[in-house]
């Protein structure tokens, strides 16, 4: 049974610092693994895909891992601003359409 | 594109009564279309897979007599909630799946049972 969990489950930071937000999975065949933000009350907005072939994918200041033989993936985030307060959800495809979500990390970043 | 819209937003309904959601894809076809159910502080939970035309897929422990799906087209699914509990109080998300790996998410609906 796959199972997805993310460390820490909160971190609240100084703006102006780089993070680095953990998510490991227990089954390494996974098609792919996405990063989701979700703000207070609302839906998720993906931030990025690292497809199994890929070892990493990057969008701006936000830059994605994956191991796949470790069965971790790491979300980094750059020079952090107060506006990137959010969840972060992981989740990995159980099939090529359910995805498993991560227990995710609370990120507070204050100014 | 690949826009995900709920309706509604918010939701309070008192014990006992059923409330339904939408769930629409408004630029592209879903070929499957996902519901899940967030409690507060928690992650969100896989509830049913509805697939156009067909019965919705429940996972585990997910009373398909409580939730309804209905997937009358490739652009809507339906879910209601009957006879609502105040437990049955959450935020539901939906998906849309329009083919490869990749799902698109609504922004939610939070319902609240009194």
């Amino acid at each position: 049974k796959q199972e997805v969990t993310q460390i820490p489950a909160a971190l609240s930071v100084p703006e102006g610092e780089n993070l680095v937000l953990n998510c490991s999975f227990t089954d390494s065949a996974i098609y792919n693994l996405q990063w989701f933000r979700q703000d207070p009350g609302k839906g998720l907005t993906s931030l990025l895909l690292i497809q199994s072939s890929q070892r990493e994918q990057t969008s701006g200041r936000l830059n994605a891992s994956l191991d796949k033989s470790s069965g971790r993936s790491t979300l980094y985030i750059a020079a952090s601003q107060p506006g990137d307060s959010a969840t972060y959800l992981c989740a990995v495809p159980l099939s090529p359409d359910k995805l498993i979500f991560g227990t995710g990390t609370r990120l507070q970043v204050f100014p | 594109g690949a826009v995900v819209s709920q309706h509604p937003s918010r939701v309070i309904c008192k014990s006992g009564t059923s409330v339904k959601i939408e769930c629409r894809s408004l630029d592209f076809q879903a070929t499957t279309m996902f519901w899940y159910r967030q409690f507060p502080k928690q992650s969100l939970m896989l509830m049913a897979t509805s697939n156009e035309g067909s019965k919705a897929t429940y996972e585990q422990g997910v009373e398909k007599d409580k939730f309804l799906i209905n997937h009358a087209s490739l652009t809507l699914s339906t879910l209601t909630v009957t006879s609502a509990h105040p437990e049955d109080s959450s935020f539901y998300i939906c998906s849309a799946h329009r083919g490869g790996y990749e799902q698109y998410f609504g922004p939610g609906t939070r319902l609240t049972v009194t």
